[in-house]
């Protein structure tokens, strides 16, 4: 069964510093979604994308997040100058219209 | 706005058992979709089971059910046979059924079940 891979699973990274998340979709899938789990708590939404452009963006998704899909098959999330309240577990998913999305296993991002 | 709310922090079970999960939630949309998603302690997040809120009967999925109580606005997840491998936290998540990419999840705070050999 086709999967949604991210890449690293695991990012440790210095405040202030840029990170880049990947993610490859599954392929026949058309609208990319990142979502965020602090440790211990619910999964937030952060952005969908749809026809190489955000659809919706949560309050949390301010400018020091963006995302792109820059070769038709990776879909990234950068966050410009990392802070301390960014470590968390990122998931990107991906959906054919109004089927379940499917979860990548995420990628834990610390920042010291 | 949609709000997804589940009010078991933890449960436990025996092995072998059966046990339910609640879950409500708060919406004016007449065409939604609801989900149990699984994240054992590899915090992968696993679909479980799907509801379209139009349809009348329940979902099942194996051992996994759902009852479902539109107008109580109500989700709750039935596991039976309960085994080790469920240990893992629950979440319950709601869709808008309008398509599209405007179509994100949103999730409940997670209910964490243990199942006790």
């Amino acid at each position: 069964e086709p999967e949604v891979t991210q890449t690293p699973s695991h990012q440790v990274t210095q405040m202030g510093q840029e990170v880049i998340l990947r993610c490859v979709p599954i392929s026949n899938h058309l609208y990319f979604y990142w979502y965020r789990q602090i440790l211990g708590q619910k999964v937030e939404f952060l952005v969908s994308f749809y026809n190489n452009e955000i659809s919706e963006k949560s309050e949390i998704f301010d400018d020091q997040f963006s995302v792109e899909r820059p070769d038709g098959s990776n879909f990234t999330l950068k966050i410009r100058s990392t802070k301390l309240e960014d470590s968390a577990m990122y998931f990107c998913a991906s959906t054919r219209d109004l089927q379940p999305q499917h979860f990548g296993d995420g990628t834990r991002l610390s920042i010291l | 706005a949609q709000t997804v709310t589940q009010s078991q922090p933890e449960m436990s079970v025996q092995e072998a058992e059966t046990v339910t999960l609640s879950c409500t939630y708060d919406t004016s949309e007449s065409n939604y979709y609801l989900f149990w998603y699984k994240q054992p302690p590899s915090r992968q997040m696993i679909l479980v089971i799907r509801q379209e809120a139009y349809k009348q009967q329940n979902a099942t999925e194996n051992r996994f059910s759902v009852n479902f109580q539109k107008a109580a606005k109500s989700f709750s997840l039935k596991i039976s046979d309960s085994q080790l491998g469920d240990t893992a936290m629950y979440f319950c998540a709601f869709m808008k059924g309008t398509g599209g990419a405007t179509n994100k999840l949103i999730f409940g705070t997670g209910t964490l079940l243990a199942v006790q050999p």
